[in-house]
């Protein structure tokens, strides 16, 4: 079954820190998709990122990098230089093929709470 | 307004009750969903719906019962819920069923009393 682990329930940093928040999953599948979510205080899940399985290039965007490791399924979320609006909870999630339908829904982690002190 | 629109933003009902949950997007997608995120627990997926037509009901309660008028709308019914069913529901949508990029509304933050 498709399963999504984060396991570092909360992590606290002084702004401008480095900070990676860790993602392994399990698939049965050979085409996946993996994403990123924010969940700030007002309770909006925010989309950050989706990869396709078949891409294990890194991405950068701004202050956010993403390193995406198939042989360790691992797909871990870097934030550069920390910044106190980055406080937020982060959900990793893993597409999951619904049976006869065609359709896919996300299996979801249970989430990092970034908090990030002044 | 852009995006995923869900009202109320917060509800509190007794278990004798019945209300609505609202979700609206305006991004012109066609499949909807409910989601349920319960306190130190994954969010779980209730409903899929694609064109209006339920695709998934993934072993949710009766006491549920989704509607889904027309591609942008999505309602979610409650009647005699238990306070174990007191969570944020999350509303969201994508454009279609192989497009699993969703977007999310804000939640509807519901407390059964």
């Amino acid at each position: 079954a498709q399963k999504v682990t984060q396991a570092q329930t909360e992590i606290s940093v002084v702004e401008k820190e480095d900070v990676t928040l860790d993602c392994v999953y399990e698939t049965r599948d050979t085409t996946y998709y993996l994403f990123w979510y924010k969940q700030p205080p007002s309770g909006e899940l925010v989309f950050l990122i989706r990869r396709n399985s078949f891409d294990e290039q890194n991405e950068i965007s701004g202050r956010y990098s993403w390193n995406f490791q198939k042989s360790t399924s691992s797909f871990n979320f870097t934030i550069t230089a920390s910044q106190v609006v980055d406080s937020a909870v982060y959900f990793c999630a893993l597409s999951d093929p619904l049976k006869d339908t065609g359709f896919q829904k996300l299996v979801f982690g249970t989430g990092t709470r970034l908090l990030v002190s002044p | 307004e852009t995006g995923v629109t869900q009202t109320p933003r917060h509800l509190v009902m007794g278990m004798t009750n019945k209300k609505s949950l609202k979700c609206e997007q305006h991004l012109g997608h066609n499949a909807m969903y409910w989601y349920k995120q319960s306190a130190k627990k994954p969010l779980e997926l209730m409903f899929v719906y694609s064109l209006e037509e339920r695709v998934e009901n993934n072993s949710v309660p009766s006491r549920f019962s989704p509607e889904c008028p027309n591609s942008s709308h999505l309602f979610l019914h409650l009647h005699t819920l238990q306070p174990e069913d007191s969570a944020l529901y999350l509303c969201a949508s994508s454009q279609d069923w192989r497009n699993t990029e969703a977007f999310f509304g804000q939640g509807t933050r519901l407390t059964v009393v």
